[in-house]
């Protein structure tokens, strides 16, 4: 089964600077997806970034970006100029390319703080 | 994206009872699904809502507990079904159209006294 790792539980960045967040996953398959998920404290699950596999150019999002390395199965996300509205709990993903129907993989988080 | 509605936002109920939460979309998706989060936790995917059928369950849920209807494409529900306090999470429904990513709903946070 794919498994998705988060090693940060907690991350804090000063308003305006730059923050990497950590995921690696497991998979056997070449064809997939990998997401970035912001949840608020509202609960509200809000798409950041998405990755396909079969592309080496990295995604970007305005100030999100990610760092994709298949071979290292590491799919890290960026953000830059920090804002107080980026705090949040991220969520990276993963889900199989097979007619963009399979379920959601998801790893247990990183809970970031973004410190005026 | 399409607009979601997750109905009750959040609810308390008694020990026995059942919940059911309603997950509308304003336009047609392929794909509908039903997730939950543990206090705490991260999402685990409960079932796939299948439009016309029975729902396909992950491992470790089962119908009787968590009932779910898809009478077409716009709509599903789901039933928490005789509440402990072990049920006490927040319910996502998540909706995919063709070649795109899952969005969702605002979550149910469910207390069970």
């Amino acid at each position: 089964a794919q498994t998705v790792t988060q090693s940060q539980p907690e991350m804090s960045v000063q308003e305006a600077e730059t923050v990497t967040l950590s995921c690696t996953y497991d998979t056997s398959e070449s064809d997939y997806y990998l997401f970035w998920y912001k949840q608020p404290p509202s609960r509200q699950m809000i798409l950041v970034i998405r990755q396909e596999a079969y592309k080496q150019q990295n995604a970007t999002e305005n100030r999100f970006s990610v760092n994709f390395q298949k071979a290292a199965k590491s799919f890290s996300l960026k953000i830059s100029d920090s804002q107080l509205g980026d705090a949040a709990m991220y969520f990276c993903a993963y889900e199989e390319d097979q007619g963009g129907s399979e379920k959601l993989v998801f790893g247990k988080g990183t809970k970031l703080t973004v410190n005026p | 994206s399409a607009v979601i509605s997750q109905k009750p936002s959040r609810d308390i109920c008694q020990r026995g009872t059942s919940l059911t939460i309603q997950c509308q979309v304003d336009s047609q998706v392929t794909m509908m699904f039903w997730y939950r989060q543990q206090p705490g936790q991260s999402l685990t995917l409960i079932a796939t809502a299948n439009q016309g059928s029975e729902a396909t369950y992950e491992s470790g849920f089962v119908i009787d507990k968590f009932p779910i209807s898809r009478p077409n494409l716009t709509f599903s529900t789901l039933t928490v079904s005789n509440l402990s306090p072990e049920d006490s999470s927040i319910y996502l429904c998540s909706v995919q159209g063709d070649n795109q990513p899952q969005h969702f709903g605002d979550g149910t946070r469910l207390s069970i006294l």
